[in-house]
């Protein structure tokens, strides 16, 4: 079973908002939704993270729905250095100590 | 601090040989767990570990073995390589509780021939 679900791909134009979807229609009431970025090849970096209620940090929004089986990250003001993959994970499991990945979304900045 | 420190960064085995993955942090987090991250792919829990003394499996296990002696290293071990464990290995940890993020180390390339 797929823990999120993510479009493969995006593009957005360099200044704009980027708003990355994630379907996670299984989700526990006590499950956090946390969001990701893979540039290259390197170790996954920390975006922002949520239960129920929206979110806000230097790098990033996220609006969660208020059934909580949808998420959106939005980049206020994308760069081009913001090209990468883009993963949505719920925590799983008894103990809450499963983080799935899934297969992101590949998000392409256009000059 | 260091963060999260892997050891080797890259490692070419020929199959059948055995070795050990190394993953340490100095952040006294106690949950640590590995990944697996093939071409193209995202991440795929292979183990994980809730404190000291104590593992599980994730995702994919097979083939791998983990031990947890000490809250700063939790070692992922390879009795018998094979090609198909060829990929790129992340070892992770985070603080205790239910909101705390994961910090991540920066890969280990094993290519197994």
């Amino acid at each position: 079973d797929a823990k999120t679900t993510q479009p493969t791909s995006m593009d957005c134009a360099e200044g704009r908002a980027a708003n990355l979807p994630c379907n996670h229609s299984t989700i526990s009431g006590n499950e956090y939704v946390y969001w990701y970025r893979q540039i290259h090849s390197q170790g996954p970096q920390y975006i922002i993270h949520g239960l129920k209620n929206n979110e806000t940090n230097e790098m990033a929004s996220l609006i969660i729905t208020e059934d909580r089986k949808s998420s959106t990250l939005i980049l206020p003001h994308a760069t081009l250095r913001d090209t990468a993959v883009y993963y949505c994970i719920v925590r799983v499991g008894s103990t809450g100590n499963q983080f799935y990945f899934g297969t992101g979304t590949s998000l392409t900045v256009i000059p | 601090n260091a963060g999260v420190t892997q050891t080797p960064k890259f490692q070419v085995l020929k199959t059948g040989q055995s070795m050990t993955l190394q993953c340490a942090q100095d952040m006294n987090h106690e949950y640590m767990s590995w990944y697996r991250q093939d071409p193209g792919m995202g991440l795929r829990l292979i183990h994980y570990s809730v404190g000291a003394g104590i593992t599980d499996q994730g995702e994919v296990p097979n083939g791998y073995n983990v031990s947890r002696s000490t809250t700063e290293d939790f070692p992922l071990r390879l009795l018998s390589a094979a090609p198909s464990q060829t990929s790129v290995y992340f070892c992770a940890s985070r603080a205790g509780g239910r909101g705390g993020e994961l910090f991540f180390g920066e890969g280990s390339r094993l290519t197994v021939l």
